[in-house]
């Protein structure tokens, strides 16, 4: 199976910073590669697929880069609404598809 | 508008099999290359994937529940039902369907990532 490393696990940040989550897989994943949000209490909203392609109506703050092995997540300039935890998933198999950890942005 | 929405008991003893089923809306499972997918989150913790039907009756299970788990559609009903037998206080989590797009190649489907999440139904396993 695929495994998905992503650090930190918890981020401390405030509104204006910018934010970098990283992810790495154990082995090339080419740019399978996803970015959810969660809540709480909610159920995961893509964010990002095919390593950098912003889904429909996500803010342009963030963005997504990498392919191979090591991936991140860019969060431009941190907004109140965006204090969430943040997952990978890499897709090149679903067989099993695998996600990350996760990862808490707080204040 | 693409929904989908999870359902099943929201308490189950250890030793009895888990039942849930994912109604949705404004996809078709016979759309070729279209699939659904169940994750699962305990309490506190990360996502878990646990199985994948397709539009072509594929079915991908993660391996460690295999012999647990079944997925079915019911193409008609616009449903797919994932079981889980038996189920312990482990299994407690708040379990998750969700659409996942996929794009033909000859009789290959490549699945892409998972677009439209239900709302997640909360399961506890005690007695």
């Amino acid at each position: 199976d695929i495994q998905m490393t992503q650090s930190p696990s918890t981020l401390s940040a405030s509104v204006g910073d910018r934010v970098t989550i990283t992810c790495r897989a154990s082995q090339s994943i080419n740019t399978w590669l996803a970015w959810y949000q969660q809540k709480p209490g909610k159920a995961p909203k893509l964010l990002i697929y095919k390593a950098s392609t912003l889904e429909s109506g996500v803010p342009s703050r963030f963005s997504g880069s990498g392919s191979g092995t090591d991936f991140t997540l860019t969060i431009s300039s941190l907004q109140p609404d965006d204090f969430a935890s943040y997952y990978c998933q890499q897709y090149s198999s679903y067989s099993p598809t695998t996600f990350g950890q996760g990862t808490k942005v707080e204040v | 508008q693409v929904t989908l929405r999870e359902s099943g008991p929201a308490l189950v003893k250890p030793t009895q099999t888990l039942t849930l089923t994912c109604s949705f809306s404004g996809f078709s499972l016979d759309t070729p290359g279209m699939s659904v997918t169940w994750i699962r989150q305990p309490p506190g913790k990360a996502l878990e994937w646990l199985a994948l039907i397709g539009w072509n009756n594929e079915k991908y299970y993660s391996a460690s529940l295999e012999t647990r788990l079944t997925i079915s559609k019911d193409t008609s009903k616009n449903q797919v039902v994932l079981t889980l037998t038996k189920v312990d206080p482990v299994d407690t989590a708040t379990y998750y369907c969700a659409r996942v797009p996929g794009t033909m190649s000859g009789i290959l489907v490549y699945y892409h990532a998972l677009d439209v999440w239900g709302q997640g139904t909360p399961v506890t396993v005690s007695s």
